[in-house]
């Protein structure tokens, strides 16, 4: 069972201070990890997408893969309100099930003014 | 502004009667996902078509649930009979065989079953 773990939260940060979000997977042969941004009652939208080891930044965002701790994480600085919001990690299953992904429940953020 | 659009939007229901929700996929897209999303269950996933081909459809309970993908331009997904644990948010999602893979959500169908 392909499983991804992520930290529950609530996490709740002061704005401009950086929130960082953690998240591990159990399949050593997943490849691709992906953040998405859920609004509460919207759908989830891809944030930020990683598939090497290291860091990926774009803009305020940072993806952090480490394949031998089978971690990833999710920097944001700069923590804005509007970035109160569930984040969803997922990775991707492509080398076997043609690119299904397996999904994190999820960690609520909120950003407080 | 391609997107993946999904109707209806919203939907009540009295268990055991059948529901039908539809996707169409952003245009070119190869892959087709449907997820159910409960408070208690996360975002589960349900099926999955590739170039309309069911590749996988182990998380969908058999019994009631169904799902095809008649032309390149529209899936669907029913559930007959709905019951009220069949209560969520369905999700449709469409992507492209690439690396990375991305997938990209509708709006969501959000079903209520009384």
């Amino acid at each position: 069972q392909k499983e991804v773990e992520q930290n529950s939260g609530p996490l709740s940060v002061p704005e401009g201070a950086i929130a960082s979000l953690n998240c591990t997977y159990s399949d050593r042969g997943s490849q691709s990890f992906f953040w998405y941004r859920q609004y509460s009652g919207k759908s989830p939208e891809l944030i930020m997408s990683i598939y090497s080891n290291g860091d990926k930044e774009d803009g305020r965002f940072t993806a952090q893969l480490n394949k031998a701790s089978q971690y990833v994480s999710l920097l944001i600085r700069d923590s804005q309100p509007s970035d109160s919001a569930t984040y969803l990690c997922a990775g991707s299953d492509r080398g076997s099930t043609l690119g299904r992904l397996y999904f994190g429940r999820g960690t609520q953020l909120t950003v407080w003014p | 502004d391609a997107r993946v659009t999904q109707t209806p939007r919203h939907k009540v229901t009295e268990m055991g009667q059948e529901v039908t929700m539809r996707c169409q996929p952003i245009l070119g897209h190869n892959t087709v996902f449907w997820y159910r999303q409960t408070m208690m269950q996360g975002l589960e996933l349900l099926a999955y078509f590739r170039n309309r081909a069911p590749l996988d459809d182990s998380g969908m309970p058999k019994d009631r649930f169904s799902a095809e993908m008649p032309d390149a331009t529209l899936a669907t997904l029913k559930i007959q009979p709905s019951e009220p644990r069949d209560s969520a948010v369905y999700f449709c999602a469409s992507g492209l065989v690439r690396l990375p893979d991305t997938q990209y959500f509708g709006p969501g169908t959000r079903l209520t079953v009384l």
